[in-house]
């Protein structure tokens, strides 16, 4: 089975720390995603890379950044944390297949 | 833009009863796939049944059916013989079908409860 693991299943910040989510996948999958999901309005795309080195922003890509230096890892930074970034932040892999994602169990990040 | 909307924030069913859930999304495509995804609480998202638009056949995955109705850009999921681990939130996706780098356009969600 794939498994997806997040680094951290809770975290609480302060307003201007530098943030590390990271994120391994152990199937070999192409493409990588970095969701936050929100209560009422879904899951939102932040980044996602198809390639090592390569990234795409989403939705909405403002105050994160991203970094894939190995196929298997996919780490989400937010630069200069800010309480509107309190959320629930999934991470995802998938080898093409159409839609068909597969997910870690998500960071929950507070940032008082 | 294609949007997709589930308009039941919250749904609850009796063990053992069927329920279904309903999604609603708007594309001028021709050629897309629908999803059901499953959220059990401080678990992982799975996926639960995909839909190619071009198949008229509903999908069916075990208890899990879907009631495709393209013309009326209708997606819903029902779930039959309602289980205590189905409780989760439930979160309908489409994705165009031609770019295999397209992303997943989600609902809001809709929270299943299970009553005992």
């Amino acid at each position: 089975d794939v498994k997806v693991t997040q680094s951290s299943r809770y975290l609480v910040k302060r307003t201007g720390e530098k943030v590390f989510l990271e994120c391994v996948q152990d199937m070999d999958h192409e493409n990588m995603f970095w969701y936050r999901q929100d209560p009422g309005l879904g899951l939102r795309l932040i980044y996602f890379s198809y390639d090592v080195k390569m990234k795409e922003k989403g939705d909405i890509p403002e105050g994160y950044s991203v970094s894939r230096e190995k196929k298997e890892r996919f780490s989400l930074i937010l630069e200069s944390a800010s309480t509107n970034q309190t959320s629930m932040y999934l991470c995802a892999s998938s080898r093409g297949e159409p839609g068909e994602l597969f997910f870690g169990e998500g960071s929950r990040l507070t940032v008082l | 833009a294609q949007t997709v909307t589930q308009s039941q924030p919250e749904m609850s069913v009796q063990e053992a009863e069927t329920v279904t859930l309903s999604c609603t999304y708007d594309t001028s495509e021709s050629d897309y796939y629908l999803f059901w995804y499953k959220q059990p609480p401080s678990r992982q998202m799975i996926l639960v049944i995909r839909q190619e638009a071009y198949k008229q056949q509903n999908a069916t995955e075990n208890r899990f059916s879907v009631n495709f109705q393209k013309a009326a850009k209708s997606f819903s999921l029902k779930i039959s013989d309602s289980q205590l681990g189905d409780a989760a939130m439930y979160f309908c996706a489409y994705r165009r079908g031609e770019d295999s780098n397209y992303q997943l356009i989600w609902g809001a969600g809709t929270k299943l409860i299970i009553k005992p």
